[in-house]
Formats: structure tokens, C-alpha cells, sequence
């Protein structure tokens, strides 16, 4: 079956811009969350969705924000965009509550630079 | 705060050879940790999952242990190969709640 597929792959914005990513989950899968991953800090939680609702939360600013579709796709958006927002945004999908404990299938990412 | 550190940044090892990875957490009392493989330019992928309640688990070459007393896990691949080479990342979790990650360690595994 098709795992999980982020859009776009690679995007350039300048500062001040905002930015949408796409993510599709596996087929079945309602849990989708998505991380930023950087060099210094590695991979840092951003957000949980589950069902259209937003379960989890992570220390992020409110320029970063997030939505979940009926059909699980789900997409994040980065508003006003700063330097330090460059990164590796992956989303990572899975079927919380069958084992209790969350196993996920990462896409490839959106690697965001911003200039 | 919940902090997670796994041993270095970079491992080097000779073919052959078992590589060890190590996990350390403080603040924390997870009810599992799971390990993921990251090879360049893709996500991670999961590999293996241990629970609060078991003390090894072993996955062909590979095996995990978990020590809450000491908070740590170990995550040992026996006889590595070259393409083992990639960043191994530590995550744990309470149940049907966020993973938190380590920032990972790259391991090389020279011939």
C-alpha cells in the first residue's frame, strides 16, 4: 500500500511569507502529527490530528498551525516566516489505541528553506 | 523538563563488529521506547518497539534493551554491515500520546 506522501518536497520562501504543506496518510491510518527536524535540535513535535481534531500540541508558536480533512489528509501552515523556520518538516501518520503505544510511519518531508 | 540524550553524535565501527547506541532520559517515565532508522534526504523509519515491562527485545541483528531503573536503552546491531550506516534515533512514549525524539546518532560502518 502508499505511504505516506508529503507536497512539496523542497520549497524556497523569503521572510515574512507564509507556507502550506500537504500530507496524505496511509489509507486507514486517523493519526496524523507532524515534526520539525533540525540540526541542532533534532526532531521536535509540532502537532497530533486525529479525526479533524487537533489531540497534541507541541512549544511552537502560534505561526504555526495545522488542520486534519474528513478523509485524515491533513496540512500545516507556517505564517510570517523567520529564518529559523528553515528545516525538515516531516508528518508522520499511524493507528493510535490498536497496541497503546504510537508507532509511526514518517513521510519523506518538505524540506522549507527560508531566505 | 523531559529530556532524552542518546550517546554521540557519530558512531565509527568496523564491519563485522557490534554497534552500540545508548539512550538516556531524565524527568520522564515512558511507557515504551521505540528506535527509528533515518538514511539522508527521507524520514524516519520504525524498527523496533520495547515496552516499560520488558527488559530486551531482539529483531534479527537487532536487540534493544530497556532499563527504567537506569533509564536507559541500549540498541545493539551484531555483526554490522556497510548499510547499516545511517542516524539511529530514541523515541519514547506514554501511551496514545506525542513521541518525543532524541537527536539521533549516525552511525558509520566502515569495510
Amino acid at each position: 500500500k502508499a505511504g505516506v506522501t508529503q507536497t512539496p518536497r523542497y520549497l524556497i520562501k523569503t521572510r515574512g511569507q507564509q507556507v502550506t504543506l500537504s500530507c496524505s496518510p496511509i489509507s486507514g491510518h486517523r493519526s496524523v502529527s507532524w515534526y520539525q527536524q533540525t540540526p541542532g535540535q533534532g526532531l521536535q513535535f509540532l502537532f497530533e490530528y486525529f479525526s479533524e481534531t487537533q489531540r497534541n500540541k507541541g512549544n511552537f508558536p502560534g505561526r504555526f498551525s495545522g488542520r486534519q480533512f474528513s478523509n485524515s489528509r491533513s496540512e500545516m501552515n507556517v505564517s510570517t516566516l523567520e529564518l529559523g523556520d528553515s528545516a525538515l518538516y516531516l508528518c508522520a501518520s499511524s493507528l493510535p489505541g490498536t497496541t497503546g503505544a504510537n508507532v509511526l510511519t514518517f513521510g519523506a518531508g518538505s524540506r522549507l528553506t527560508v531566505l | 523538563s523531559q529530556k532524552i540524550e542518546q550517546n554521540s553524535e557519530a558512531l565509527n565501527i568496523q564491519e563485522g563488529k557490534t554497534a552500540t547506541l545508548t539512550c538516556n532520559y531524565t524527568n520522564y517515565s515512558p511507557a515504551y521506547l521505540q528506535w527509528y532508522r533515518q538514511d539522508p534526504g527521507r524520514g524516519p523509519v520504525f524498527l523496533l518497539l520495547i515496552r516499560e515491562n520488558e527488559k530486551e527485545k531482539r529483531k534479527e541483528r537487532l536487540k534493544v534493551t530497556f532499563d527504567t531503573t537506569l533509564k536507559q536503552s541500549l540498541f545493539h546491531i551484531t555483526a554490522s554491515q556497510p548499510a547499516d550506516s545511517a542516524t539511529y534515533l530514541c523515541a519514547l512514549g506514554p501511551n496514545t500520546d506525542k513521541l518525543i525524539f532524541g537527536t539521533g546518532t549516525r552511525l558509520q560502518v566502515f569495510p
